[in-house]
């Protein structure tokens, strides 16, 4: 089956610095790859979304990039601020034949100190 | 988006009885899922919820433990059979919009087994 490889397991960041998690994807055929932000306790929430037609796409300070020959996909957060630390989470869809049947990286434990 | 209930928010089960989890979406929805979420962990796809039919489970999840309904667009059910303590994890239902062909999440039900 599908194997997603997210890193790092943790990241710590000073408030308005760069964070970077990047992924890696074994099945060629995937073509959806979303990312979530899950905050303590609460249920993980779509950030931000790229299918595979398109190498990047961006939403205000978060941005995705896709690199389907090499079979990596990663998240880019600028100006971070507090309320972005957050269980962050790449997936992608096995097969490609779903958006929805989803395999989930580790998580990257995002921390933004003021 | 779309609001995504699920009932019971949480429980605490004794060893070897069964739960049953309802979650109910208030759009259209072309697929629904269901994840489970170990402690501190990603998470993991348990099954797809097929309307009117049986639901097609993951490697490691069988219908015995998990038996799943669905009997219509917007309604499904998760049982837990059997429960023991390595059951304990947060079960969330998932669904894909018809109008956005995204997934989203319910808030999920957070079950502990002594």
């Amino acid at each position: 089956g599908e194997n997603v490889e997210q890193h790092p397991s943790t990241l710590s960041v000073q408030e308005g610095d760069s964070a970077v998690i990047k992924c890696t994807y074994s099945d060629s055929a995937s073509n959806y790859f979303p990312w979530y932000k899950q905050e303590l306790g609460k249920r993980p929430q779509l950030i931000i979304d790229i299918r595979s037609n398109v190498g990047e796409k961006k939403d205000q300070r978060i941005a995705v990039t896709l690199n389907k020959t090499a079979k990596h996909f990663s998240l880019h957060i600028t100006e971070t601020q507090p309320e972005d630390s957050a269980v962050y989470f790449c997936t992608t869809n096995a097969g490609g034949t779903s958006y929805g049947k989803l395999t989930f990286g580790q998580g990257t434990i995002l921390t933004v100190h003021p | 988006s779309a609001v995504i209930s699920q009932k019971p928010s949480r429980d605490i089960c004794q060893r070897g009885t069964s739960l049953t989890i309802q979650c109910q979406v208030d759009s259209q929805v072309t697929m629904m899922f269901w994840y489970r979420q170990q402690p501190g962990q990603s998470l993991t796809l348990i099954a797809t919820a097929n309307q009117g039919s049986e639901a097609t489970y993951e490697s490691g999840f069988v219908i015995d433990k998990f038996p799943i309904s669905r009997p219509n667009l917007t309604f499904s059910t998760l049982t837990v059979s059997n429960m023991s303590p390595e059951d304990s994890s947060i079960y969330l239902c998932s669904v894909v919009l018809e109008s956005t062909d995204t997934q989203y999440f319910g808030p999920g039900t957070r079950l502990t087994v002594l």
